[in-house]
């Protein structure tokens, strides 16, 4: 099956700890997201990248890094730096080359939580 | 700046009635503009979307409304059901570009 996964669903971290958000794609998609949301609150960016080896920051990049080694995977880390980093992360991704294909798919999220 | 502002915050629709989602825009360029439904703990899934040169857009009991002129767009729920409780963001982005802006999420209850 085609899709995007996210590991793991939950994760707990400990103040002053990086933890690192897993998000794999097989549907051959040049772009990828990343999305944080808040309890009631839309979507914002963080990061995305529309190629390998090369990210652009969101709205919302302070406290966090990316990489893109591969097309398909897409890890991000939150960093101590992150002074509130309680939420759920979104990861998506989009092919590029069709004009007529603009949808975003979604996987189905990792939950943070800081303790 | 929000680039797409949506309204309601929350919506309670009765079993069988209409659900009316609204969303505005600033930027002329946008030439897509999906909605979005989310139930909790999953991630968003593409519900229907639209693009700029037709007025209307309908998939079963679910309709984009979209003037260009008011720079608006509307999702309609027909036939409203308990399943449909979820939140709907809309979009919108422009071809070429990998950039999407959200909508800030309506969370619909829809009463038995």
């Amino acid at each position: 099956d085609g899709g995007i996964t996210q590991s793991p669903k939950y994760l707990f971290r400990k103040e002053g700890q990086n933890v690192t958000l897993s998000c794999e794609q097989n549907l051959n998609h040049d772009a990828m997201y990343w999305y944080r949301q808040d309890p009631g609150q839309g979507l914002r960016l963080i990061y995305y990248s529309q190629i390998v080896n090369d990210f652009q920051k969101g709205d919302i990049a302070e406290g966090y890094s990316v990489s893109r080694e591969k097309k398909e995977s897409f890890p991000l880390t939150v960093t101590s730096a992150q002074k509130n980093p309680t939420a759920f992360y979104l990861c998506a991704s989009k092919g590029l080359a069709d004009s007529s294909y603009n949808e975003q798919f979604f996987g189905p999220g990792t939950r943070l939580t800081v303790l | 700046q929000q680039q797409v502002k949506q309204s309601p915050q929350s919506l309670i629709v009765q079993k069988g009635g209409i659900s009316i989602i609204n969303c505005a825009y600033e930027n002329t360029a946008f030439d897509y503009f999906p909605w979005y439904q989310q139930f909790p703990g999953k991630g968003p899934a593409l519900l229907i979307a639209i693009r700029p040169d037709v007025s209307e857009k309908k998939e079963g009991r679910f309709t984009i409304s979209f003037n260009k002129s008011a720079k608006q767009f509307s999702l309609h729920i027909m036939d409203s059901q308990p399943g449909d409780s979820a939140t709907y963001f809309c979009a919108a982005s422009i071809r070429g570009f990998n950039k999407f802006y959200f909508g800030s999420g309506t969370k619909l209850n829809v009463k038995p």
